[in-house]
């Protein structure tokens, strides 16, 4: 079955720290698999995309890592700042034909002042 | 280009009630997809309209329905609503040149029930 599990499911941290937010995927035949950024009431924003072939990829503050023979992928927020707070979603998805896309229930991020 | 827009961006409206959610696409994508997201949950798919024919359906009753036009731009309905229908409601569009299946999505109704 298709699945996206992502961890933890919400996390608090301090402003100016990092944090490590992971994305485990069991989706086959897999094509990409992309982050989202939600703010609370807004609709997603993509904030990376990775291939089978990569393995970091980098988006200012945010840097996302892809082990496709684990099947994981983590995205890194380096000097978390107060605007970071939001869902992240992590995105798989599948190519048979057409694009069957699989959302993770997303790691909520609270950072404080 | 302009990215995909919803409206209304917000409604209230009260139980038995029906409602019409409108989307229009980024220009050139033909691939619109519906999501519910309720507060704690993540995204529950829809429906997703390709060429004005339903392509997917999620695992919704019957009286969440949805269409597209001729030019790409949807609209969802829901019917005799309940106050479990409140929710974020969320369109994207999807188009060919990336090849990569990205989605990119509106801002969202938000649809509170009474």
């Amino acid at each position: 079955k298709n699945q996206v599990e992502q961890s933890p499911q919400s996390l608090i941290i301090l402003e100016g720290k990092n944090c490590t937010l992971q994305c485990n995927y069991t989706v086959s035949p897999f094509s990409n698999l992309r982050w989202y950024k939600q703010d609370t009431g807004r609709g997603p924003v993509s904030l990376t995309i990775m291939t089978f072939s990569e393995n970091t990829k980098s988006n200012g503050r945010y840097t996302a890592t892809l082990d496709a023979d684990t099947k994981q992928s983590s995205l890194h927020i380096t000097a978390s700042q107060l605007s970071d707070s939001a869902s992240y979603i992590c995105v798989v998805i599948s190519q048979t034909g057409g694009f069957k896309t699989i959302f993770g229930a997303g790691t909520r991020l609270f950072v404080k002042a | 280009k302009a990215g995909v827009t919803q409206t209304p961006r917000y409604l209230i409206k009260t139980r038995g009630q029906q409602v019409t959610l409108s989307c229009s696409p980024i220009s050139g994508h033909r691939s619109v997809s519906w999501y519910q997201q309720t507060p704690g949950q993540g995204l529950q798919f829809l429906f997703e309209y390709f060429s004005e024919t339903q392509r997917n359906k999620g695992n919704f009753p019957g009286r969440f329905s949805g269409r597209q036009f001729s030019n790409s731009r949807s609209e969802m309905n829901v019917s005799t609503l309940e106050l479990g229908d409140s929710a974020l409601y969320l369109c994207a569009s999807k188009g060919r040149e990336t090849n990569t299946g990205e989605l990119f999505f509106g801002e969202g109704s938000r649809l509170t029930v009474l």
